[in-house]
């Protein structure tokens, strides 16, 4: 098993460029979400999905969009991009509800400037 | 009020010392509490969790609730070089999406 994976690792857009954040996982999870860390802060819950179709906003959706066509693909899309997006993007995916046994990718550090 | 509260550090400590990491929350809902080790340009990993109060041990970690004062602690015996990271607590409540609120994290480095 690969895990959860994601694409970019690293990219770097001009202010109000676009583009989309992958993540897939295979291990047939229903849950998946998309998180952001800044320096010294904990993770912000930007969008999640509980199954193909079904997407929700986190904490600080503005700015991005999800689909989930699938249940193994869950791409973030960022839509005219502002330096105040500049961050590492985090995609989890779980197994159960419960306890959040996350499993993580290894994060996509966005700089936008 | 933030509804979970988590010292950033750096906690810097010398190997073989006994770490304490704390969290403060303020929602008595909260059932779940874990812990995530994060290293350095990686993804957070689960650590341990409890539900609900009392204690768990797993090796050199050990995890707390105190569910009357809201707070929660990681102990780590016997600290290593390896322990070095961030660690993240994370709370949510039973029922709904179950998705949780996170911490800061607090930066933990041993030194030989």
């Amino acid at each position: 098993n690969a895990g959860v994976t994601q694409t970019p690792k690293f990219r770097i857009l001009k202010i109000g460029q676009s583009m989309t954040l992958q993540c897939t996982q295979d291990m047939n999870h229903n849950y998946m979400y998309w998180y952001r860390q800044d320096p010294g802060m904990g993770l912000k819950l930007i969008y999640y999905s509980v199954g193909a179709g079904i997407t929700d906003k986190g904490e600080v959706p503005n700015g991005y969009n999800v689909s989930r066509s699938t249940t193994e693909d869950f791409p973030l899309r960022l839509e005219l991009a502002a330096p105040s997006q500049t961050s590492v993007y985090f995609c989890a995916s779980r197994r159960d509800r419960g306890v959040f046994e996350g499993y993580f990718g290894p994060g996509t550090r966005l700089t936008v400037t | 009020q933030k509804e979970v509260e988590q010292d950033p550090g750096p906690l810097s400590v010398p190997e073989g010392a006994i770490v304490s990491l704390n969290c403060t929350y303020s929602n008595s809902a909260f059932q779940y509490f874990m812990w995530y080790r994060q290293y350095s340009r990686k993804g957070p990993e689960l650590l341990m969790y409890t539900y609900s109060s009392g204690n768990k041990e797993d090796g050199r970690f050990t995890a707390q609730v105190d569910k009357s004062s809201k707070y929660i602690s990681l102990f780590i015996r016997d600290s290593q070089p390896s322990d070095s990271a961030t660690y993240l607590c994370a709370m949510s409540a039973s029922g709904g999406s179950y998705i949780p609120t996170f911490g800061r994290g607090t930066s933990l480095i041993v030194h030989p």
